[in-house]
């Protein structure tokens, strides 16, 4: 079946340093969508961000993520992080032909000063 | 803004018991789901439906039933409530995005089952 696996447990990053969290993925499916979302401390999880194409760049609040299909592989990037930025992140993809996401456990993205 | 409510917000109930969670939307998206939240183990997926009358069993049905009266609203059930169903529960609602939904979620339901 479809599984998603992210940089598990905590990740602690200097403010202003770079971060990448990684997902991969294994999928039954090509015709998929991925996503990243983020929760923030005693709120729901949102959408950060979405991609469907092949090697396209997909950028929102600073952060960005690239899906290569070669690799099975939708990491999440950003080039200096903020303490805003401390939150719990998901990464998810779709499947072809259903709506429903399939979440990974999570990362928690820990931004010190 | 469109919007996903949940209630009660928070909920203590008693092992055995019967608790209803409920979740209304004003995206008028056809597609709606309930999630468990639990630290180690992310976002589970418990039931869905693609739209008013229709329920789907999702990865961790067990101990749980749904309900989709209306395109608006999609209940949670658990029938005989365990500790172990002790969670946040988080209800969404999805656009229909080909090769998966972009999702909206409610503010979720802690529940502590004693």
């Amino acid at each position: 079946g479809d599984s998603v696996t992210q940089t598990e447990g905590l990740v602690t990053v200097t403010e202003g340093l770079p971060v990448m969290l990684n997902c991969t993925y294994q999928t039954a499916y090509s015709d998929v969508a991925f996503f990243w979302y983020v929760q923030y401390l005693n709120e729901a999880p949102k959408l950060l961000l979405r991609s469907s194409t092949d090697n396209k760049r997909t950028e929102h609040q600073g952060f960005h993520a690239t899906l290569h299909k070669s690799s099975s592989s939708f990491h999440l990037q950003k080039s200096s992080v903020q303490l805003s930025d401390s939150a719990l992140y998901y990464c998810a993809p779709g499947a072809s032909g259903y709506n429903k996401l399939t979440f990974g456990k999570g990362t928690v993205l820990l931004v010190s000063p | 803004e469109a919007a996903v409510t949940q209630s009660p917000r928070n909920k203590v109930a008693v092992t055995g018991g019967k608790v209803t969670l409920s979740c209304n939307q004003t995206n008028n998206h056809n597609n709606m789901y309930w999630y468990r939240q639990d630290t180690g183990h992310g976002l589970r997926l418990i039931h869905y439906s693609y739209g008013a009358g229709s329920t789907e069993k999702g990865d961790i049905p067990d101990g749980y039933k749904a309900s989709r009266p209306s395109q608006e609203n999609f209940s949670l059930i658990l029938e005989l409530a365990t500790p172990s169903q002790t969670s946040v529960y988080f209800c969404a609602s999805g656009d229909g995005g080909t090769g998966g939904d972009t999702q909206y979620f409610g503010p979720g339901t802690r529940l502590l089952v004693l």
